[in-house]
């Protein structure tokens, strides 16, 4: 089965601070594993995804996540927060065959302080 | 070019009523997702539709939980007899084909069920 831990309900950071929002996944096999953001009122935006190939991916909004295999792990980061970037973010993953949804984590409010 | 829609955004339903829920999803996406997405929550998978043919419905809660795509464009996802732990928002995304392709999500139907 798979399934994806991420630390922290909520995180807050300081305008211009790094932002780093940890997942952990947990998959028998490699896994697609993807970063959606969720603005109030909103439907989830996919932020990036990881699929194969390069292990740094780069998103939308200056956000990149990089898949580590020996420590399981997605974490999201971003070098700069702007007070734009305050939302829930979510961790999902699904396997790369035989499956036909994504598995989320139960999110990460971050709160950016000005 | 449209997102994905969904209507009503708000639902509020007194115990026992049935519900529609209706989500457009984007032109020519084949594969159309449901999710379930209660308060504080991720979203957790309801049921997955290739073209008109449903194709997976592991995730719905209970035989009160309906959904439809008849021609394989719109869909309907019907809930009969609500009852309180109903309450959620209901979230639609569709992709161009499959589960490995983006999923776009639509702002979701808050259901409130008194």
């Amino acid at each position: 089965a798979q399934s994806v831990t991420q630390l922290g309900s909520h995180v807050s950071v300081s305008e211009g601070a790094l932002v780093l929002l940890r997942c952990n996944y947990s998959s028998s096999v490699p896994p697609y594993l993807f970063w959606y953001v969720q603005y109030p009122n909103q439907g989830l935006q996919l932020l990036l995804k990881y699929t194969s190939a390069a292990t740094l991916v780069k998103g939308i909004n200056g956000f990149e996540a990089e898949f580590k295999k020996s420590e399981t792990s997605f974490h999201l980061t971003k070098p700069s927060a702007h007070m734009s970037d305050a939302a829930e973010y979510f961790c999902a993953v699904t396997l790369r065959t035989g499956a036909n949804n994504l598995f989320f984590g139960t999110g990460t409010r971050l709160t950016v302080i000005p | 070019g449209a997102g994905v829609s969904q209507s009503p955004r708000y639902k509020v339903a007194k115990r026992g009523q049935d519900v529609a829920l209706r989500c457009d999803p984007i032109s020519g996406h084949v594969s159309l997702f449901w999710y379930q997405q209660a308060l504080g929550q991720g979203p957790e998978f309801l049921t997955y539709f290739q073209n008109e043919a449903q194709l997976d419905k592991s995730g719905l809660p209970s035989d009160r939980f309906f959904a439809e795509r008849p021609e394989g464009s719109v869909s309907t996802l019907k809930i009969q007899r609500t009852q309180q732990e109903d309450s959620a928002v209901y979230l639609c995304a569709s992709s161009l084909q499959g589960i490995r392709d983006t999923q776009y999500f639509g702002p979701g139907t808050r259901l409130t069920v008194l």
